[in-house]
């Protein structure tokens, strides 16, 4: 069964970092390219960025609203994905799902991790 | 980036009623050359992660109950859901991926009347 299970999240005040993970298990990690997706409170889905596999360049793109601020990782060792977000604006308040999917849509997805930006 | 647009923004229909939700892309999402659309179907209910419904416009996901059909091409899109039951009360999203950065739509929320 795939399970992927964020975790990191949090208060965190304007201007600050944290860093989110994502856990993987029941398929090979290191075959998948993995994305960020964030809901903000009451509102849709943003697609924040992804990270192709290494046999794919092992290259990451980004949403323009977090480019050169957020950064997306990938330990294929660990079965791990990471998303280090700093400049933290309070726009970036939204529950942060990480999700597998490139030619066939996002078809797995966790539960999400909260992230709080407030003063 | 490609802009997608969903109509309407919610609607209300009867239990064994149809239900239809439009997704517009800004630019066609059709890759020529596998004659693909890039365009793929998300259910979410509340307190939930989305669920992946739909991909190359079409094609139904795993376990996904034939009652929810995907169909068009190039810019216009539609989900339809021939049937509705109780448990499809959730916020519907069109997504393309034929393009980066991937785009959503702004959400079809779908209730019984």
């Amino acid at each position: 069964e795939v399970q992927l299970v964020e975790s990191g999240g949090g208060l965190v005040k304007p201007g600050g970092s944290l860093r989110l993970s994502c856990a993987a298990s029941g398929f090979t990690f290191s075959n998948a390219w993995m994305n960020w997706v964030r809901q903000a409170p009451g509102k849709g889905l943003e697609w924040v960025g992804r990270i192709k596999t290494k046999a794919d360049t092992g290259t990451s793109d980004y949403a323009a609203p977090v480019k050169d601020r957020f950064t997306i990782s990938r330990d294929d060792s660990k079965n791990t994905l990471y998303l280090q977000m700093s400049s933290l604006k309070t726009e970036d308040t939204a529950v942060y799902y990480c999700a597998t999917g490139a030619a066939t849509g996002l078809g797995y997805w966790g539960q999400g991790t909260l992230v709080t930006v407030s003063s | 980036d490609i802009v997608m647009t969903q109509s309407p923004d919610s609607l209300a229909v009867s239990l064994g009623e149809r239900a239809t939700i439009n997704c517009k892309s800004s630019q066609s999402v059709l890759y020529s050359s596998n004659n693909r659309n890039y365009l793929a179907w998300y259910q979410q209910k509340p307190g939930q992660p989305p669920k992946l419904l739909i991909y190359w416009a079409s094609a139904r996901e795993s376990g996904v109950p034939d009652r929810f059909s995907g169909n068009g091409s190039g810019t216009d899109f539609t989900l339809t859901i021939s049937s509705l039951q109780a448990e499809d009360v959730a916020v519907y999203y069109c997504q393309q991926y034929y393009s980066t950065p991937p785009t959503f739509g702004g959400g079809t929320k779908v209730e019984i009347k």
